[in-house]
């Protein structure tokens, strides 16, 4: 079983629909959860982090579940340039707490907008 | 700041030629990543330091890779000798830790075709 799997789409939905990606993780040990964005033939960037209580930035909600080992991303009012790749991102810490910087990647959801 | 830096941006090489990537990290940054990521596989760690130490060199495929860190603002990975799949996007990526593992800032990549 992979670490992190998503749903690797494609979605393609029209502009200012509202489109969410699913995400499971499998190690209980993780530590901190996030989102990069991934452009075509670009590098990988942050989005956003995901806190345990949820989190909103502009048009995008991220969730948190760590019972179901579950991380999701809801993208409201879906714009042209919101056409990406989106990769769910966990840190996996050690039975003790100890987080290291090693993140490990899902292989992303891509999401196409069109007019 | 200028960001991760990696050089060269494309590389084409014939099998069994040696190739080096690499990489300068952002300034104060103590965490380097190696990632490879292919249409297959995703994003894949290869291998990561802290302090210019590598931590964890799971990820390297075999002994054909190497990667070396000499001081805190270049890495370079060397492929010896190159095999058409190794074919991929190399990715060098820095992070400034304190506590639980944070934002990854990528380097544009280099795309390697080994032919």
């Amino acid at each position: 079983r992979k670490e992190v799997e998503q749903d690797p789409g494609p979605f393609n939905v029209p502009e200012g629909a509202t489109v969410a990606f699913n995400c499971t993780y499998s190690n209980s040990a993780s530590q901190s959860f996030f989102w990069y964005r991934q452009d075509c033939r670009k590098e990988p960037k942050l989005l956003m982090s995901v806190y345990s209580s949820g989190n909103e930035d502009g048009r995008f909600t991220a969730q948190l579940n760590r019972a179901s080992q579950y991380i999701s991303l809801l993208i409201r009012d879906s714009k042209l340039s919101d056409s990406a790749t989106y990769l769910c991102v966990v840190n996996i810490g050690d039975a003790g707490g100890t987080s290291y910087g090693k993140l490990t990647f899902g292989q992303g959801t891509i999401l196409t907008v069109h007019p | 700041d200028a960001g991760v830096i990696q050089s060269p941006r494309h590389e084409v090489t014939e099998m069994g030629q040696e190739v080096t990537l690499r990489c300068k990290p952002i300034s104060g940054h103590d965490y380097l990543f190696w990632y490879r990521q292919t249409m297959m596989r995703g994003l894949e760690l290869l291998i990561y330091f802290n302090n210019n130490v590598p931590i964890d060199d799971s990820g390297m495929p075999e002994d054909r890779f190497s990667a070396k860190m000499p001081n805190a603002s270049f890495s370079t990975l060397k492929i010896q000798p190159s095999e058409p799949r190794d074919s991929a996007v190399y990715f060098c990526a820095s992070s400034f830790i304190l506590g639980t593992g944070k934002e990854q800032y990528f380097g544009p990549g280099t795309r390697l075709t080994v032919t």
